[in-house]
């Protein structure tokens, strides 16, 4: 079973951003949040990862909660081409099964 | 710089037949993993290698399915007796493996239809 719970789907308007929620309640303590997105037809494509203090990178902010049992991807400028499935996963990168569990489907509309 | 390559990119076969796909992990990656995923679904874990070793199998990898990885480089998977439930996307990715966090780097997929 799938260690994070995210809703089946969002939509988002061009230019605005969209917040993608994610919640991992079971999180251990060595467990660091990754986001992944994939789009139609494509392998997944690594978004950003974090274990406790927010990140930022060119792609995307990732803030985590205090508790760390969920976290928020923010995409801050939506586009078209953003229209994908992202994926939250949590790894501690130890033997593991990473599950990914079936996303959320984000469309971006004009 | 060159990412995860797979090949084939899309695999035809009747039932009943072997077919093999190759994964070129990123150069100096440790881990490499392999996914199937199918229509609607999330990538689901088969088996991962650190360097050569195969550390970790699921469930879903039945008798008929089998991953090498020779000298730690490229990866292998071969499917037996091809049925048609093992039509599906499959998908490598390799990691670095950097202190404990395992960002993962993902191929285009091989795309197989049993026919």
């Amino acid at each position: 079973d799938a260690k994070t719970t995210q809703p089946t789907s969002m939509d988002c308007a061009e230019g605005r951003a969209a917040n993608l929620p994610c919640n991992h309640s079971t999180i251990s303590g060595n467990e660091y949040v990754y986001w992944y997105r994939q789009i139609h037809s494509q392998g997944p494509q690594y978004i950003i990862h974090g274990l406790k203090n927010n990140e930022t990178n060119e792609m995307a902010s990732l803030i985590i909660t205090e508790d760390r049992k969920s976290s928020t991807l923010i995409l801050p400028h939506a586009t078209l081409r953003d229209t994908a499935v992202y994926y939250c996963i949590v790894s501690s990168g130890g033997s593991y099964i990473p599950t990914f569990g079936r996303g959320t489907s984000l469309i971006v509309h004009p | 710089d060159t990412g995860v390559s797979q090949d084939p990119r899309h695999k035809i076969t009747k039932r009943g037949q072997n077919v093999t796909f190759r994964c070129d992990p990123i150069s100096e990656h440790n881990r490499l993993y392999w996914y199937r995923q199918t229509l609607g679904q999330g990538p689901e874990f088969l088996t991962y290698f650190q360097n050569e070793a195969q550390l970790e199998k699921s469930r879903l990898l039945s008798d008929r399915f089998s991953a090498e990885r020779p000298k730690g480089s490229f990866s292998t998977l071969e499917i037996q007796r091809t049925e048609q439930g093992d039509s599906a996307m499959y998908l490598c990715a390799s990691s670095p493996r950097e202190a404990n966090t395992d960002t993962q780097y993902f191929g285009p997929g091989t795309r197989l239809t049993v026919l």
